[in-house]
């Protein structure tokens, strides 16, 4: 079946400019998160969504940065006025409920 | 507070030999542990998982772990390294069996190498 699908795969943009990433969770997983991974730092997370709702926004690093959930399905990042330090592969996992993620093979972004 | 310490950034081993990857873990509660394995240019995928029960778990690919309560460990190991294991595997914790809002807690990684 399919797995969980992201897009971009790959997006350069300048900095300032806003970016929207975009996660496609796998179907009836009602569980979805997004991961940032940076070179030397491991995942970092950012937010867990259960359903719609955001239960857990605890490690979006600064207000530039939100994400939703519509439907209780797709899901989107959305990162204003990049800076460079945002350059990192996002990773988006989803799950039912207490059961392992299952993961996206991730946005890598890009700010030049 | 949950965290994840993963000995070695980089593992180096030949084709053939032992390979032993070190993770070590603080939990409150009785931990869920996992190891996750990624390739270039792919997402995260399930090696393996201890949630309760019997200590020493086995993976896909040959690999397996076991959980060590008292040195709080949760060690990988293969027994005969092939070149297709090359990848960053990376090690995690959460509180519940999976998820949810308990969430995963990674280590930062360690890049196995395989020399021919």
């Amino acid at each position: 079946g399919a797995g969980v699908s992201q897009s971009p795969s790959n997006k350069v943009t300048e900095k300032g400019k806003d970016v929207e990433l975009r996660c496609d969770p796998i179907s009836g997983h009602t569980a979805l998160y997004w991961y940032r991974q940076s070179l030397g730092q491991g995942l970092e997370f950012l937010i867990y969504f259960q359903g719609n709702s955001a239960p857990d926004k605890s490690g979006l690093p600064s207000d530039r940065f939100s994400a939703e959930r519509t439907g209780g399905s797709v899901s989107t990042l959305t990162i204003q006025r990049t800076q460079q330090e945002d350059s990192a592969v996002y990773l988006c996992a989803s799950s039912r409920l207490n059961s392992p993620l299952h993961f996206g093979n991730g946005t890598r972004l890009t700010v030049t | 507070a949950q965290s994840v310490t993963q000995l070695g950034s980089h593992v180096s081993v030949s084709e053939g030999a032992l390979v032993l990857l070190r993770c070590n873990y603080s939990s409150s509660v009785p931990p869920y542990l996992f190891w996750y394995v990624q390739y270039p240019n792919q997402g995260l995928q399930l090696l393996l998982k201890y949630t309760t029960g019997a200590t020493l778990v086995k993976g896909i690919n040959g690999f397996e772990a076991e959980f060590k309560k008292s040195e709080t460990s949760f060690h990988l190991t293969k027994p005969s390294a092939h070149m297709s294991d090359a990848a960053e595997y990376f090690c995690a914790v959460t509180k519940g069996s999976g998820g949810g809002a308990d969430g995963l807690t990674f280590g930062k990684g360690t890049h196995l190498i395989i020399q021919p």
